[in-house]
């Protein structure tokens, strides 16, 4: 049973196009994240959100819109696709009540941009 | 956030212990210690974390240094399954992980 799970796992587009990245986690925790992890291989946080509602921002142009439907998930909507949106976006779950110090990966979704 | 400065590489051999440093000099006091890999085409996996003390699991060991301006990982027997790249974080609650370069563990056979 895959604990954070991700999909689609490759995707291939073309400029402009708009595109979505699923994620769900099963682990019953309140807070996600989504990661973008660059062609340099630098992790950066772009959302957090706890018990559905936004916490963290970090200044992500807004073609990029997250929505948390209920807890265990958190989708990644992105429109108008540009080229240096090409990277591995990765999901992420954690427990903060009680916190443990342990975010939970996805194994992330490769995004390539034409 | 504390910023924290790894090696960008380190080397070892298999089944010998390696000892991973970090620096994070302008931790605060409340500022936790926690490290992360990523295998090769995977997501970043938890480690170990730590606040004051030194702590064990089953990954790793984390030694902190008295005045916490520095830490450790350390694996005991290095396999090659633990080839990775390496990253310490200082933060406060788990809410904004912050990854830096990281250090690129190569095990050698």
């Amino acid at each position: 049973d895959t604990a954070v799970s991700q999909t689609p796992k490759y995707l291939v587009t073309q400029m402009g196009n708009d595109k979505s990245i699923k994620c769900e986690q099963n682990l019953g925790h309140d807070t996600m994240y989504w990661y973008k992890q660059d062609s340099k291989k630098f992790l950066k946080i772009m959302f957090s959100y706890n018990n559905k509602e936004l916490i963290i921002n970090e200044t992500v142009p807004n073609r990029f819109s997250p929505k948390s439907p209920d807890k265990a998930h958190l989708n990644l909507h992105i429109n108008s696709l540009e080229l240096g949106d090409s990277a591995v976006y990765f999901c992420a779950s954690s427990q903060l009540s009680g916190y443990t110090g342990e975010l939970f990966f996805g194994e992330g979704s490769r995004l390539t941009v034409l | 956030d504390a910023k924290t400065t790894q090696p960008n590489s380190m080397e070892s051999n298999e089944e010998e212990p390696v000892h991973l440093p970090c620096n994070h000099s302008t931790i605060s006091g409340t500022d936790y210690i926690h490290w992360y890999r990523q295998l090769p085409s995977q997501g970043p996996e938890y480690v170990i974390h730590g606040l004051t003390s030194n702590v064990n699991n089953r990954m790793a060991s984390l030694a902190i240094a008295e005045d916490r301006k520095s830490s450790t990982l350390i694996l005991h027997r290095a396999t090659l399954r633990d080839a990775a790249v390496y990253y310490c974080i200082s933060i406060q609650g788990a809410q904004k992980l912050v990854f830096g370069q990281g250090t690129r563990l190569t095990i050698n056979p």
